[in-house]
């Protein structure tokens, strides 16, 4: 069974600073997915990353993938306010017709002002 | 830009009723999923559906559990008998490839009284 295990789950930091949140899965996978979730709201695609060795960046947001540790990272780059929301990790190990999804249990970031 | 629909944004229902869950993917999607989220726990899968038919489901996705894709654009999740455990968000995705995010639609709140 595939387990995606994600750290911090909670995360609280100033403005301006720097981070990084990790994600391991269990088992071998070429697919892994980021997804923000705002209180309340529906889950946002941030990143696709397809292959080992792949970065992704999107503003103050960097994705990468080392698929022979299993390890995903999502770093933030000089925070702000509106980075604040649950990050997930999601990993594809399905294969086949199914591509199911095996989400991390959310990191929780806050930005302080 | 297209995106997935789903109706009602919030359900409340007696325990023991039967509930159905509407979901409109996007209109090319060729992959359709079911997923739930527990009040401030992980997003979990249910099912996946794939050319007319389920191609996997979870444990939590029992005999009280189904879906179906009655006229080719709308994905329904039927609840037969709700219980109490049933409450939490279910969301609904789509996709159109393997490499491409799912995407999700909003959620309904689904709440067992």
């Amino acid at each position: 069974e595939l387990k995606v295990e994600q750290n911090p789950l909670f995360l609280s930091m100033q403005e301006g600073k720097n981070y990084t949140i990790y994600c391991n899965y269990s088992t071998t996978s070429d697919r892994l997915y980021w997804y923000r979730q705002d209180p309340g709201k529906s889950l946002e695609s941030l990143f696709v990353l397809l292959s080992n060795g792949a970065v992704k960046q999107e503003g103050r947001l960097m994705a990468s993938l080392d698929t022979k540790a299993r390890l995903s990272t999502l770093h933030i780059t000089a925070a702000v306010h509106d980075l604040s929301a649950t990050y997930f990790c999601a990993v594809d190990g399905s294969g086949g017709s199914n591509y199911k999804l095996t989400f991390g249990k959310g990191t929780l970031l806050t930005v302080n002002p | 830009e297209p995106e997935v629909t789903q109706t009602p944004s919030h359900q409340v229902t007696q325990m023991g009723q039967e509930v159905i869950l509407r979901c409109v993917p996007i209109s090319n999607h060729l992959y359709f999923y079911w997923y739930r989220q527990i009040l401030g726990q992980k997003v979990e899968f249910l099912v996946s559906f794939y050319n007319n038919e389920i191609s996997e489901k979870s444990e939590i996705f029992d005999d009280q559990f189904s879906v179906e894709r009655p006229d080719g654009s709308n994905f329904t999740l039927k609840i037969r008998s709700t219980k109490l455990e049933d409450s939490a968000m279910y969301f609904c995705a789509s996709k159109y490839r393997a490499n491409q995010p799912q995407h999700f639609g909003d959620g309904t709140r689904l709440s067992i009284l």
